[in-house]
């Protein structure tokens, strides 16, 4: 079995701060590692994923995620966030041989303060 | 990237009522589409996997008499919620994948669901 752990639930940083978003995953196989926004009463949007190649993933607005592989992480990163940032983040995970099924953290709630 | 729709985005209903929710994928075949629940502040469950033309495959824990699922055509899934009750209320997401397999799901807006 896979899961997935964001370890913080909430995040306050102030405007034009840096923030890292923390998720650790287990899994016996390899796999896909997403990280998806969700503003309030919306569905989810795609920041970035990881499926192979380079460990260090560029995404939309600004942010990136480094796959660490022998630390089983997958951070999500923005050197300066704006206030619109404020949103709830959620980080995935999907074994690469098998099907398209995704497992979330519980995820954190980035709180943007001017 | 590609679009998933779901209608409708807010319904309220009263208890014992049945209520249907769409998603439909609106540029692209969803071979595949899921179901998944998320109540205030937590994250989301999933609730079934659907394959067009097959019967949905559900997840421990949820009734398949209550969360009626059909997925009988490449861009439909709907979700029928059949004797709504008030703890049936939250915010349900549906996600679709192509037939082509490029890692990524494809999330509609939600619909929100209130059972007085």
């Amino acid at each position: 079995a896979q899961s997935v752990t964001q370890l913080d639930s909430q995040v306050p940083v102030f405007e034009e701060a840096p923030v890292e978003l923390r998720c650790n995953y287990s899994s016996s196989v390899s796999v896909y590692l997403f990280w998806y926004v969700q503003y309030p009463n919306q569905g989810l949007q795609l920041l970035l994923k990881y499926l192979s190649g380079s460990t260090l993933v560029k995404g939309i607005n600004g942010f990136e995620a480094e796959f660490n592989k022998s630390q089983t992480s997958f951070h999500l990163r923005k050197p300066s966030v704006h206030i619109s940032d404020t949103a709830e983040y959620f980080c995935a995970v999907r074994k690469n041989n098998a099907g398209n099924m995704l497992t979330f953290g519980g995820g954190t709630r980035l709180m943007v303060k001017p | 990237g590609a679009v998933v729709s779901q209608h409708p985005s807010r319904v309220i209903c009263k208890s014992g009522t049945s209520v249907k929710i769409e998603c439909r994928s609106l540029d692209f075949q969803a071979t595949t589409m899921f179901w998944y629940r998320q109540f205030p502040k937590q994250s989301l469950m999933l609730m079934a996997t659907s394959n067009e033309g097959s019967k949905a495959t559900y997840e421990q824990g949820v009734e398949k008499d209550k969360f009626l699922i059909n997925h009988a055509s490449l861009t439909l899934s709907t979700l029928t919620v059949t004797s709504a009750h008030p703890e049936d209320s939250s915010f349900y997401i549906c996600s679709a994948t192509g037939t082509v397999n490029t890692g990524e799901l494809f999330f509609g807006e939600g619909s929100r669901l209130t059972v007085l």
